[in-house]
C-alpha cells in the first residue's frame, strides 16, 4: 500500500505567520487523487484540498496546495486562529486508500 | 443538504459483533460509495472499506477482511458497518463517509468501546 508521511507531525505557528506541511508518498500518487482533511478536536474530518490544489467549498483563500509525484503541500499564507487543528493527507490513488499520520497545527 | 447521521456510543463485550448505522439524507443514495474509517483515540485514519449502496459491491482493506462487513439498505438509504469478534483493539470512532471523487461528506462519528 501506499504509505503517506506527513511532517512535521506537530507545529506551531504565530498569528499572521505563514505555514507550510508537507505530504511525502512512498510511490507516486495522481495529482488528482490526493487530498486533504481538516479536523478539529471532537469533530469528525472536513474536506479541505481537493486535488492536490483545489479549495472545498467555505475554504478561506488563504489556503492553497501543491504538489506532484510523491510531494505535496498544504500551506496558509496567513496563520488565523481558527486554522488550528490537523490536517490529514489521503490518496485515492491506489487501493487501499491510505491517510498520513496528520500534522497538528497548534498557535504559537 | 447531504448529511451522514450515525448511530449512537456503543459499549460492548469482548468477542461480541457490533452494526453502526449510517443514515444518508439530502441526495440520491444511490449515486455515491459510502466509505468507512476507523480513529483511534488520539490516532490518525484508517480506511476500513467501501460500498456502492447501488450495486451492493465492496472492497474491504485487507487488513479489516473478516472483521468488518458492509451492507446498505436502499429503501432507507441507510448503510451499515457489522464488526464481529471484538477485542479492545477495536474500541475506536468509526466514520461514515460520501466519496464520489474523493470523500466529502463525513457522518458524525460512533464511538465504540469494547470493555468487559
Amino acid at each position: 500500500q501506499i504509505v503517506l508521511t506527513q511532517s512535521p507531525a506537530i507545529m506551531s505557528a504565530s498569528l499572521g505567520e505563514r505555514v507550510t506541511m508537507t505530504c511525502t508518498a512512498s510511490s507516486s500518487v495522481s495529482s488528482s487523487y490526493l487530498h486533504w482533511y481538516q479536523q478539529k478536536p471532537g469533530s469528525s474530518p472536513k474536506l479541505w484540498i481537493y486535488s492536490t490544489s483545489n479549495l472545498a467549498s467555505g475554504v478561506p483563500a488563504r489556503f492553497s496546495g501543491s504538489g506532484s509525484g510523491t510531494s505535496y503541500s498544504l500551506t496558509i499564507s496567513s496563520m488565523e486562529a481558527e486554522d488550528a487543528a490537523t490536517y490529514y493527507c489521503h490518496q485515492y490513488h491506489r487501493s487501499p486508500p491510505t491517510f498520513g499520520g496528520g500534522t497538528k497545527l497548534e498557535i504559537k | 443538504q447531504v448529511q451522514l447521521q450515525q448511530s449512537g456510543a456503543e459499549l460492548v463485550r469482548p468477542g461480541t459483533s457490533v452494526k453502526v448505522s449510517c443514515k444518508a439524507s439530502g441526495y440520491a443514495f444511490t449515486n455515491y460509495l459510502i466509505e468507512w474509517v476507523k480513529q483511534r483515540p488520539g490516532q490518525g485514519l484508517e480506511w476500513i472499506g467501501v460500498i456502492n449502496p447501488g450495486s451492493g459491491g465492496t472492497n474491504y482493506n485487507e487488513k479489516f477482511k473478516g472483521k468488518a462487513t458492509l451492507t446498505a439498505d436502499k429503501s432507507s438509504s441507510t448503510a451499515y458497518m457489522q464488526l464481529s469478534s471484538l477485542t479492545s483493539d477495536d474500541s475506536a470512532v468509526y466514520f461514515c463517509a460520501r466519496s464520489g471523487n474523493w470523500v466529502d461528506y463525513w457522518g458524525q462519528g460512533t464511538t465504540l468501546t469494547v470493555s468487559s
